[in-house]
């Protein structure tokens, strides 16, 4: 019944490698988000998709990009890892706003450790 | 700028006793209000929202919550914690500068202890 997959639970990089986080999800929804959680700072938007190859920047995008090249994929990107990357990141998705659903639906997260 | 606000970083409680996590917002025009919680090692599970009409709403695992438009709370409440309630609780408003249309602002949290 898992919705949202993100590829890995767990991973361990060295400072300045590429690394890529991989979500998933089989609900043919619109909206994809990325999103990282840190204690005491709650989650916070680093980007979105609204539509295959739509892209848009959130709250926190530097040191990230992302690519959406089918509608049920999106990837997140750390170009060159840095420490303070250290986090969870957690995928989303949702229905497209005009379906006024609104609800997010997550995945089970990705905890990136960068050494 | 939008925001939401979960005063409270802790809050214990025994089992069986009522139990209320707060939320304040801010924002432009009418806020369409979720709660999420998160239990250790998961993503987040959607518990319930508001988005207009009746100001009490139920939702998930015997939760509720009343939005309050006068002092901009959506506080989460139940009758009977239980200690499988214990979590992370976060309370959240719709972006509405993100062109998504269903981007969420979260609050850092509020961490549920419930004890036996």
């Amino acid at each position: 019944d898992v919705k949202v997959t993100q590829s890995s639970r767990y991973l361990v990089k060295r400072t300045g490698e590429k690394v890529f986080l991989e979500c998933v999800q089989d609900m043919d929804h619109e909206n994809m988000f990325w999103y990282r959680q840190d204690p005491g700072l709650g989650l916070r938007l680093i980007y979105f998709s609204y539509d295959v190859k739509m892209k848009e920047k959130g709250d926190i995008p530097e040191g990230y990009s992302v690519s959406r090249e089918k509608k049920e994929r999106f990837s997140l990107i750390l170009e060159s890892a840095s420490t303070n990357q250290t986090s969870m990141y957690l995928c989303a998705s949702s229905p497209g706003a005009l379906s006024g659903a609104n609800v997010l639906t997550f995945g089970a997260g990705s905890r990136l450790t960068v050494l | 700028a939008q925001s939401v606000a979960q005063p409270e970083d802790q809050v214990n409680v025994a089992e069986g006793n009522p139990l209320t996590v707060k939320c304040t917002y801010s924002v432009s025009g009418n806020p369409y209000l979720f709660w999420y919680v998160q239990y250790p090692n998961r993503g987040l599970q959607f518990l319930l929202k508001y988005i207009t009409g009746d100001n009490l709403v139920k939702g998930s695992y015997g939760f509720e919550a009343e939005f309050n438009k006068s002092q901009t709370s959506f506080h989460l409440k139940k009758p009977s914690a239980l200690v499988s309630d214990s979590a992370l609780y976060f309370c959240a408003v719709r972006d509405i500068w993100k062109q998504a249309g269903t981007a969420l602002i979260f609050g850092k949290g509020t961490t549920l202890s419930v004890s036996s």
